[in-house]
């Protein structure tokens, strides 16, 4: 169990342009989803925290107009990198959390964002 | 900020148990310990976790000290497949549960 899908599993595009990660839990429901990004070399860091249906919640020093996240069901979120720089480049992860066993956190396969 | 501590690396034999530690001397009372990996490239994979009884399952052991400061995370057969980047997390369970992620310790196991 626990399946979580990520699509695309790597992206490159030019500078400037919008890149939406789809994130999916294939095999349960997800109220909470948590994305975050991790650059070489670095350790996971958290972006945001979204509720199905809710707006959501950045962290301190993440652009909540340039990562756009949706999550509008309970097994699907996206997240949107707007007008995407190369400092953008990194590998993005998203964790939903299973509804009806809130202890444990699963992650998805990661999306490796290449912008030239 | 992360709340443990772990040593950044550590080798062992293919075959042997591993035994990572991690000290997390200043969790709360309803935190809980939690064990992720992530093997290159990939997104980490949950292995266990545990509130103050030692825990297993089918991938390892969890040893939490009686007074919760610290812990040990025990691969009992270490494969090369087990070579990844460990990280120990305390987090409170359910609602406030968010997962904010350290350093871990980088596994080598060595043929």
């Amino acid at each position: 169990g626990a399946v979580v899908s990520q699509h695309p599993s790597w992206v490159i595009c030019k500078s400037g342009t919008s890149v939406k990660i789809e994130c999916r839990s294939l095999d349960f429901q997800a109220t909470t989803m948590f994305w975050y990004r991790q650059f070489p070399k670095q350790s996971l860091m958290l972006m945001a925290t979204s509720n199905e249906g809710s707006k959501a919640t950045y962290e301190q020093g993440v652009e909540k107009d340039k990562f756009l996240i949706n999550h509008a069901s309970l097994t699907l979120s996206t997240l949107t990198v707007t007008s995407a720089h190369p400092e953008d480049s990194s590998f993005y992860i998203c964790s939903p959390r299973d509804s009806s066993d809130t202890d444990t956190q699963y992650f998805g396969p990661g999306t490796r964002l290449t912008v030239l | 900020d992360a709340k443990t501590t772990q040593p950044p690396s550590m080798d062992c034999a293919e075959g042997r148990a591993a035994n990572l530690p991690c000290n997390h001397s200043t969790i709360s009372g309803n935190e809980y310990v939690y064990w992720y990996r992530q093997i290159h490239s990939q997104g980490p994979q949950y292995i266990i976790h545990g509130l103050k009884n030692n825990e297993t399952n089918e991938m390892a052991s969890l040893i939490i000290t009686e007074d919760r400061k610290s812990s040990t995370l025990i691969l009992p057969h270490a494969t090369l497949r087990d070579t990844a980047v460990y990280y120990c997390i305390v987090s409170p369970s359910s609602g406030a549960q968010k997962l904010v992620f350290g350093q871990g310790t980088r596994l080598t196991i060595n043929p």
